[in-house]
C-alpha cells in the first residue's frame, strides 16, 4: 500500500526560529513530490520536486528530495507568525496523477 | 486568472440524503481530481476526471460518483449520506494539455465543508 509519513505531527516555535519538516514515502510508480501549505481550507502549492539533490527555494522556504532514501525535507528559516499552518507532503503517482498525502505537520509560530 | 472555484462553501445534510458539489478548474486546465479530507487528516483521493470520463478512482464506494462537462467543470455526487461522509471536499485541477498548457501540479480550490447530521 502506498504510504506517505510526515514528522513531527506538530510543533511550536518562536518567531525567528528555523524549522525542518520531514516527509518519507513508500510508493509504487513515483512521479514527483509536492509540498502544500494549508491555512484554512485550500492547500496552497509550495514546491514540486522531481529530481534528487536539487534544492528548490522560495524566499525563506526551501525543500530537497532524496530519491534513494525516499524522503524530503521542507525548511523554513526566520519563521513568522504567518507561517503558522498545516504543511502537507504528497506524492504524485505515475499513470494517473493521483496524489497520496501524508497526515500533515501542524506548525504554530508564537510571537 | 481565475483559480479553482468550488460551490457551495458549506452544506448541512441528514443521513440518507444525496448531495452534489461543484468545481470549476483553473483557466487552461482540463483535469479535475476530487479529494476528501477528514478532520486532522491529509486529503484522500476519490477520483479524477479527464475528457469527461473517470480516469482513476480511489478506495471509495459507488455511492461516490462524478461527472465532467465539456467546459471541464465537474460535479461530485454522494448518495445515501452517512455520518462518516462529513468532511472537507477538495477539488484540484491540472492539465494534460488539451485546454492549454501541460501542468502536473494540482491546484486546489477552497473546498466544500459537508456536515451530515
Amino acid at each position: 500500500e502506498d504510504k506517505v509519513v510526515q514528522s513531527p505531527l506538530s510543533l511550536v516555535v518562536h518567531e525567528g526560529d528555523t524549522v525542518t519538516l520531514n516527509c518519507s514515502y513508500e510508493v509504487t510508480n513515483f512521479r514527483s513530490l509536492l509540498w502544500y501549505k494549508q491555512e484554512k481550507k485550500a492547500p496552497t502549492f509550495l514546491f514540486m520536486l522531481t529530481s534528487s539533490g536539487i534544492e528548490k527555494k522560495s524566499g525563506r522556504l526551501s525543500s530537497i528530495l532524496d530519491k534513494k532514501e525516499l524522503f524530503s525535507i521542507l525548511n523554513i528559516t526566520a519563521t513568522q507568525t504567518g507561517d503558522s499552518a498545516v504543511y502537507l507532503c504528497a506524492v504524485l503517482m505515475e499513470y494517473g496523477n493521483k496524489l497520496v498525502f501524508g497526515a500533515g505537520t501542524i506548525l504554530r509560530v508564537k510571537s | 486568472d481565475a483559480g479553482v472555484t468550488q460551490s457551495p462553501t458549506h452544506l448541512i445534510k441528514t443521513r440518507g440524503q444525496q448531495v452534489t458539489l461543484r468545481c470549476s478548474p483553473k483557466s487552461g486546465h482540463d483535469t479535475v481530481s476530487w479529494y476528501q479530507q477528514a478532520l486532522g487528516q491529509g486529503p484522500q483521493f476519490i477520483f479524477q476526471y479527464y475528457e469527461e470520463e473517470e480516469r482513476q478512482r480511489g478506495n471509495f464506494p459507488d455511492r461516490f460518483s462524478g461527472h465532467q462537462f465539456p467546459n471541464y467543470s465537474s460535479e461530485l455526487n454522494v448518495n445515501a449520506l452517512l455520518l462518516g461522509d462529513s468532511a472537507l471536499y477538495l477539488c484540484a485541477s491540472s492539465s494534460w494539455g488539451r485546454a492549454g498548457t501541460y501542468s502536473d501540479t494540482q491546484y486546489f480550490g477552497p473546498g466544500t465543508r459537508l456536515t451530515v447530521l
